[in-house]
């Protein structure tokens, strides 16, 4: 059974600090890997994709992955209180075109 | 570039009544997915189409839902003789064709509620 793991939160931030968002997956065969933003009673936003080992960088944005360890997080800088939202972390098998979605991980800065 | 489309936003069904829900994918995407959220909690994968064919309905009830993309036309999902546990949003996303496209984009999704 795959599994995408997120601490549910609620995780606060004071604003302008740096929020870290942390996930693992299961399915070692897994090969995309999505982080997605969702404010409430709005549908999920696609923030970032990452396919690579490392870092990538989008703005105030950075998604980091490590294959070895079955791990992803996002890396939000400059925190602001807009950034408040669940942001969910998805994955995708090689075999699979289906997207396994973690439940999210609450986020809420303060100001 | 328009993206995603889903209708009605908003759906209220009396309890053993049909609910109809409506997806436009992205332009140029073949791929559709559904899913199901309930409130405070995660979203739920139900069934992925291309055109004229399903693909995966592993996470689709057995029984009063029915989903289809037709050649022609939106995607449908198709609830029959709802129940009060129906009651949940509904998101279509839609990805495009192509070996590691596998992006998914979200339309605002469809509130169902089953009075």
């Amino acid at each position: 059974q795959k599994e995408v793991e997120q601490n549910s939160g609620p995780l606060s931030v004071p604003e302008g600090a740096i929020a870290s968002l942390n996930c693992t997956y299961s399915d070692r065969g897994s090969q995309s890997f999505f982080w997605y933003r969702q404010y409430s009673g709005k549908s999920p936003e696609l923030i970032m994709s990452i396919y690579s080992n490392g870092d990538k960088e989008d703005g105030r944005f950075t998604a980091q992955l490590n294959k070895a360890s079955q791990y992803v997080s996002l890396l939000i800088r400059d925190s602001q209180p807009s950034d408040s939202a669940t942001y969910l972390c998805a994955v995708n098998g090689i075999r699979d075109d289906k997207i396994i979605f973690g439940k999210g991980t609450r986020l809420h800065i303060l100001p | 570039n328009a993206g995603v489309m889903q209708n009605p936003r908003h759906l209220v069904r009396r309890r053993g009544q049909e609910a109809r829900l409506r997806c436009s994918p992205v332009k140029g995407h073949s791929h559709v997915y559904w899913y199901r959220q309930l409130p405070e909690e995660g979203l739920k994968f139900m069934v992925y189409l291309q055109k004229e064919n399903i693909i995966d309905e592993s996470g689709m009830p057995k029984e009063r839902f029915s989903a289809e993309f037709p050649k022609e036309g939106p995607s449908i999902l198709r609830i029959q003789q709802v129940v009060r546990g129906d009651s949940a949003a509904y998101f279509c996303a839609s990805s495009p064709l192509g070996t590691g496209e596998y992006e998914q984009y979200f339309g605002p999704g469809t509130r169902l509620t089953v009075t």
